[in-house]
């Protein structure tokens, strides 16, 4: 167990919906990061949080959005869904930067049908 | 695209054999991290090597790093059926990406008992 929860484990909604999947960090991490991972495109980097304001960005699609609240859990937004959207999204942790190991919750697998 | 490419992209091995996954990547990096996957699951954090080492070393898994080379190896010695899973090598970028980990494609390792 990392410490990363996430929420749900499961969604299947159709296309053109909005979902919303919801990280919270390991106890005292200050660092959240999202990430993709679909068979076609791997493991990719989305966007990280630090301290409630957006440090990095990735290959985050402007149909996507994240954030960070006060209490550091992060809550990433899909809309508009498309079916190639069908993928596991995770979130990971750390006290910050790329310097130190990030530590992975479970993922969230997204169907969109 | 992709920082690291994995290689072999899947091997077979008998338990108690040693395993061996290549990992090359493109770019300068601060450091170089190993995750491993189970089966859908969360990434798990196996080991982080600094580029300014060139081997290290943590129960049965052994990892170099050959910055001229721009390449890494994970083995894995006497392994066990129970470290069938997918492993990843990820960077860790310098300067304005130094927030974020770049993952390759993975390397899915089966071990038959």
């Amino acid at each position: 167990d990392s410490g990363v929860t996430q929420t749900p484990k499961h969604l299947i909604t159709a296309t053109g919906q909005r979902v919303t999947l919801r990280c919270s960090p390991r106890s005292g991490d200050l660092s959240v990061y999202w990430y993709q991972q679909s068979l076609d495109q791997g493991l990719q980097f989305l966007i990280q949080y630090y301290n409630g304001e957006e440090r990095a960005k990735g290959n985050i699609l402007e149909r996507f959005s994240a954030q960070q609240f006060p209490d550091l859990h992060s809550e990433l937004n899909l809309s508009s869904l498309e079916l190639g959207d069908s993928a596991l999204y995770f979130c990971a942790s750390n006290s910050g930067g790329n310097r130190n190991e990030q530590f992975f919750g479970p993922g969230t697998r997204l169907t969109v049908l | 695209s992709q920082q690291g490419e994995e290689d072999p992209q899947a091997l077979s091995i008998q338990e108690g054999e040693n395993a061996t996954m290549n990992c090359s990547y493109k770019t300068s990096i601060n450091n170089l991290q190993w995750y491993r996957q189970n089966s859908g699951r969360g990434l798990v954090h196996l080991i982080l090597i600094r580029s300014n080492e060139r081997e290290k070393h943590s129960g049965r898994l052994r990892v170099t790093l050959d910055t001229s080379k721009k390449s890494s190896s994970l083995l894995i010695t006497a392994s066990r059926a129970a470290d069938t899973a997918s492993y990843f090598c990820a960077t860790g970028g310098l300067g304005g990406s130094n927030y974020k980990l770049t993952f390759g494609k993975g390397t899915l390792l089966t071990v038959n008992p």
